[in-house]
């Protein structure tokens, strides 16, 4: 089984940059997916893959990696942004997914 | 447009069981691995379960021997039968369409998300 470490709540102000991390062994092997729920509705994909961002995900929202952390990167944030973030990864095995346990950003 | 629609949440006691259903539209099902994930009142997200194209299925721990995930592609659909459920079932549970076309490998990017389904076990 593997874990995925993510950071506690976080805030910034509006406009300004704000990078969130997850932690774990997988991802020395995966690159992370990064998801944005906010409140009362479904998860969205925000960066898969090589940081790629799906269609209709404005490009204030990047993704990189070093080692065994993913970041995700806000540039200028906006009220909407504000939201919990959870990345996801395989497990040990490469066939089970994983979460971690998610950031809450607010936007001031 | 491509669209997810969960159905079968409901109230149930210990032990009992439920089918929920997930119904697909706006791209070709029968391409695609599937995913159940579910969230805890006020938790983070938990992957359940999935499916791929051919019909290989893989588990979490937590549910593993109690839920069984299926699907029928003539009818665009996803299914999870929940037995033996406990209170630690209650969730919020989301079907979910993986982004990749036909992989032979799990995914975990998941790019279409139903509204989700309700589930209580309680007595």
């Amino acid at each position: 089984s593997s874990e995925l470490t993510q950071d506690p709540p976080v805030s910034v102000a509006l406009g300004q940059t704000v990078s969130i991390t997850c932690q774990g062994d997988s991802l020395r092997r995966d690159y992370a997916a990064w998801y944005q729920q906010r409140a009362g509705q479904a998860p969205i994909l925000v960066i898969y893959g090589k940081y790629n961002r799906p269609s209709g995900i404005p490009d204030r929202i990047s993704g990189s990696s070093s080692g065994n952390t993913a970041s995700l990167t806000i540039t200028g944030a906006q009220a909407e942004d504000e939201a919990d973030y959870y990345c996801a990864s395989r497990d040990s095995s490469g066939k089970l997914v994983i979460f971690g346990g998610g950031t809450k950003v607010t936007v001031l | 447009e491509m669209q997810l629609v969960e159905s079968g949440g409901a109230v149930v006691q210990p032990g009992g069981s439920l089918r929920l259903s997930c119904a697909a539209s706006g791209f070709k099902f029968d391409d695609y691995a599937m995913h159940w994930v579910r969230q805890a009142p006020g938790k983070g997200l938990e992957w359940v379960s999935l499916i791929s194209w051919d019909d290989t299925v893989y588990y979490a721990d937590s549910v593993r021997g109690r839920f069984i995930i299926s699907r029928d592609n003539r009818r665009n659909s996803l299914f999870l039968q929940m037995s033996s459920l406990r209170a630690e079932d209650t969730a919020f549970y989301y079907c979910a369409k993986d982004i990749r076309v036909g992989a032979s490998t799990s995914g975990y990017a998941f790019d279409i998300w139903g509204q989700g389904t309700m589930v209580t076990v309680s007595s």
